[in-house]
């Protein structure tokens, strides 16, 4: 089956616009993660949803950013007002169920996102 | 808290030579761990994971993983490198009862002709 999808690919951005990424999970995931990948640097949790609970926010490094997932599938991060520093890959990532489970996560091809 | 430690930056090895990428975590709990593999503009591949069981798991592409608890580690092996097998490797690790995937920084590995 299809795996994760993130669009778009690539996004150039000018200093202080907003922007929405999105990621479509596999189907039947019911757990889905945001991650951010600044070169040079590991990966850094942002946010995590898991079925219909609240979700967990504590990885959000500024209250710019934001995500929401609507029906339990598709999920968009918004950041707003953007600054260079944001200038990162973020990945999009699923798995089968959240929680204490050890299901793996499926990762997505990330947006690469350039901020000017 | 939990944690991850890649130590080596870059790992070099020629191709035909056993491979080994290190990584030591430290976690409460049982640990949960993980190997992915990233190649050059696309996310991460799962490769392998340890969650209970033969301490010795076998993964994707012939790599295994040895996970030893009383060194708190889980070092990436294969017993034969291929070129098309460089790329950046990730350890991952989160305790049994937490959903949150600690990420080493990574380690690149190089596989010379």
């Amino acid at each position: 089956g299809a795996g994760v999808s993130q669009s778009p690919s690539n996004k150039v951005t000018e200093k202080g616009k907003d922007v929405e990424l999105r990621c479509d999970p596999i189907s039947g995931h019911t757990a889905l993660y945001w991650y951010r990948q600044s070169l040079g640097q590991g990966l850094e949790f942002l946010i995590y949803f898991q079925g219909n609970s609240a979700p967990d926010k504590s990885g959000l490094p500024s209250d710019r950013f934001s995500a929401e997932r609507t029906g339990g599938s598709v999920s968009t991060l918004t950041i707003q007002r953007t600054q260079q520093e944001d200038s990162a890959v973020y990945l999009c990532a699923s798995s089968l169920a959240g929680g204490s489970s050890y299901n793996e996560q499926f990762f997505g091809p990330g947006t690469r996102l350039t901020v000017l | 808290a939990q944690s991850v430690a890649q130590p080596e930056d870059q790992v070099n090895v020629a191709e035909g030579n056993p491979l080994t990428v290190k990584c030591t975590y430290s976690v409460s709990g049982n640990p949960y761990l993980f190997w992915y593999v990233q190649y050059p503009n696309r996310g991460l591949q799962f490769l392998l994971k340890y969650i209970t069981g033969d301490n010795l798991v076998k993964g994707s592409y012939g790599f295994e993983a040895e996970f030893n608890k009383s060194q708190t580690s889980f070092h990436l092996k294969k017993p034969s490198a291929l070129v098309s097998d460089s790329a950046l490797y990730f350890c991952a690790v989160r305790g049994d009862s937490s959903y949150k995937l600690s990420f080493g920084s990574g380690t690149r590995l190089l596989v010379r002709p």
